[in-house]
Order: C-alpha cells, then sequence, then structure tokens
C-alpha cells in the first residue's frame, strides 16, 4: 500500500519553541492532506486540511496562526507549532489522499509524531 | 457522514476469530463502512471497506447486514499483534482531489488478544 512518513517521530521542546513536523507522502502524489491531534486515551481529533498551493482549512477551535500549515508540494506537508506550551504535548498524526485513494477511499496514515514541551 | 457504535473493549484468544461488531443504523445508501485500526502510538492502519456486498482481503473479512445497519470485521485467526483500537467508520467515497475526504474517528473498540 501507498506509504506517508512523518518526521519527527518524538520530539522534546521547551515552552516558548516552535516546532516542525513533516508529513511525506512516499510513492504517490497527495493533492489533500489532513493533519490530527490525540490526546492521550482519547480518540483523533481533525485539526485542519491542506490542499497542496491553497491555503489549509481550520477546524472549529484550532488557531491558524498557532499551527502553522504548509503544502507546498504533492509530496509534503509540514506542520509548525508555533510558541508550544505543555498543554500541546500531544500525538500529531498526518493523513494523505491522492490518486489510488479516489479508487479505493482509503486514507493513507503517517507513523505519527509524539510532541512533549517542557 | 454517519455515525457509528462500537463496543468500548473486546477481549479475544490468541488463535481463535475476532468479531468486532459495529452499529451504522443512519447509514446512506451512497456511504462506505470502513475499518481501521491502531496500535499503540502509531498512526491508523487501513484494514478493509465494503458498501453492500461482504468482502475479504489478506488481514480481514467484512461482513455487512442486509439492510447495512451494521458490520462485522472478523480477523480469523486473532495474534498478540492485532492487539489495537479498531475503528469503524462510515463515509462516502473519497473524490480525487476533494477536500472532504477527511476520516472522523469515534472512540473504537480495543480489542485485547490474549495468549
Amino acid at each position: 500500500g501507498a506509504v506517508v512518513s512523518q518526521h519527527p517521530s518524538w520530539v522534546i521542546c521547551k515552552s516558548g519553541t516552535s516546532v516542525k513536523i513533516e508529513c511525506r507522502s512516499l510513492d504517490f502524489q497527495a493533492t489533500t492532506m489532513f493533519w490530527y491531534r490525540q490526546f492521550p486515551k482519547q480518540s483523533l481529533m481533525l485539526m485542519a486540511t491542506s490542499n497542496e498551493g491553497s491555503k489549509a482549512t481550520y477546524e472549529q477551535g484550532v488557531e491558524k496562526d498557532k499551527f502553522l500549515i504548509n503544502h507546498a508540494s504533492l509530496t509534503l506537508s509540514t506542520l509548525t507549532v508555533t510558541s508550544a506550551h505543555p498543554e500541546d504535548s500531544s500525538f500529531y498524526i498526518c493523513s494523505a489522499a491522492g490518486r489510488l485513494a479516489a479508487n479505493t477511499g482509503e486514507l493513507f496514515f503517517g507513523e505519527g509524531s509524539r510532541l512533549t514541551v517542557l | 457522514d454517519a455515525k457509528t457504535t462500537q463496543p468500548p473493549s473486546m477481549d479475544c484468544a490468541e488463535g481463535r476469530a475476532a468479531n468486532l461488531p459495529c452499529n451504522h443504523s443512519t447509514i446512506s445508501g451512497n456511504e462506505y463502512v470502513y475499518w481501521y485500526r491502531q496500535i499503540h502510538s502509531q498512526g491508523p492502519q487501513y484494514i478493509i471497506h465494503g458498501l453492500k456486498n461482504n468482502e475479504t482481503n489478506e488481514m480481514a473479512s467484512l461482513i455487512i447486514t442486509e439492510d447495512r445497519k451494521s458490520s462485522t470485521l472478523i480477523l480469523p485467526h486473532a495474534t498478540l499483534r492485532d492487539t489495537a483500537v479498531y475503528y469503524c467508520i462510515v463515509r462516502r467515497r473519497l473524490h480525487y482531489g476533494g477536500s472532504q475526504g477527511n476520516l472522523i474517528f469515534g472512540k473504537g473498540t480495543k480489542l485485547s488478544v490474549k495468549p
């Protein structure tokens, strides 16, 4: 199946710093990517939808100035958590949709990135 | 997209079949049933999906009732590595380039496979 890769898989940072997480589709072109957040023992919550070459669409309650999303190419989307605080500590997961998904309807997920803000 | 109801947890003995139920009584005619699973600290993994007919692949089988109001995911010979949270999701098929392709995750069923 298609592969979606995230980097880094885990990161620890100090409060007030910014952290960038990358999401890459390795063997297909991802026209749309989705960013989710998952707190411990909870389900995945959609944060935003990014379409290649256009601005991301954020879900209600997600601050677009805090969670910057860039989808500059068909294989890469980045999520930057700006001025991170301990409450931003979470598991961030991206998923990608492309031509293959259009045929099967399935989405492909990255391995997730665990952010810990001290 | 239609809402689904799943039991919060289930146990299964290793080597036995695991049958995970899902209710989706408000499913629409153009909505598919998708199953994903999430092993601890990993991203979700696609398992199988179907519309009306039963489906089978190398991972699992999906049985959908005739009225499509419920379905069952079957792992024929569960192993310890199948311990995960299993999500049943109902949605329309993704269209190429569409931005409505996100998946809405419920709480899922936590399957524990025991030796």
